[in-house]
């Protein structure tokens, strides 16, 4: 089955300083990766929709200059979290569609990166 | 837009019991209703998914209904077991948009 990696898979960092996240597809390309966030026993909250080679669309509430997103090929998509505060601290986990083609709607998620800001 | 909502936040049922966690959506252009395992820490898993063209899917013993009419889709376990402890979260894709929306999720307690 299809697999998507994510790097690193936890993170502690300082309150003000930038980390960057990485999600990768492994054995297939994904032009479509989503990034979520998710706090302990809270469902999953979808941040953003990141498309290859164009600008990420953003959910109503995200800091779009907070939570930076590139999606420069079609196997990476990476999340940065600038200035990072310790409110900030979370599960963050991306996902990725086949290729439109394909159709299957299914989504393969990443391991997931836990973030703590001291 | 759309809407997902998830009964019961937490279940707990005697291990070889039954389990049954419910769904409801709100828009009826919803076509994709997948149903996900996640256990502490770690990624969702994709355990079973419906579109709205069938009624009923069945996996073992994980089988998802679904009631277009109603606009609500189910999860059903027979015969649990220990490992099936876990929260499990539903959702819904609407028609031509792949972004999911989730349920609040159920966390499953199989006691022994």
């Amino acid at each position: 089955g299809a697999v998507v990696s994510q790097h690193p898979s936890w993170v502690i960092c300082k309150s003000g300083t930038s980390v960057k996240i990485e999600c990768r597809s492994l054995d297939f390309q994904a032009t479509t990766m989503f990034w979520y966030r998710q706090f302990p026993k809270q469902s999953l909250m979808l941040m953003a929709t990141s498309n290859e080679g164009s600008k990420a669309t953003y959910e109503q509430g995200v800091e779009k200059d907070k939570f930076l997103i590139n999606h420069a090929s079609l196997t990476l998509s990476t999340l940065t979290v600038t200035s990072a505060h310790p409110e900030d601290s979370s599960f963050y986990i991306c996902s990725a569609e086949d290729l439109p083609g394909l159709r299957t709607y299914e989504q393969y998620f990443g391991p997931g990166t836990r973030l703590t800001v001291t | 837009g759309e809407n997902v909502e998830q009964h019961p936040s937490t279940l707990s049922v005697q291990e070889g019991d039954s389990a049954v966690i419910k769904c409801t959506y709100s828009d009826s252009a919803s076509n994709y209703f997948p149903w996900y395992k996640q256990e502490l820490g770690k990624r969702p898993q994709l355990i079973i998914d419906i579109r709205s063209n069938v009624g009923e899917k069945k996996d073992q013993r994980i089988a998802v209904t679904l009631n277009k009419t109603a606009k609500h889709f189910s999860l059903h376990i027979t015969e649990t077991q220990p490992e099936d402890s876990a929260v499990y979260f539903c959702a819904a894709s609407i028609r031509g948009n792949y972004q999911l929306i989730w349920g609040a999720g159920t966390k499953l307690i199989i006691k022994p």
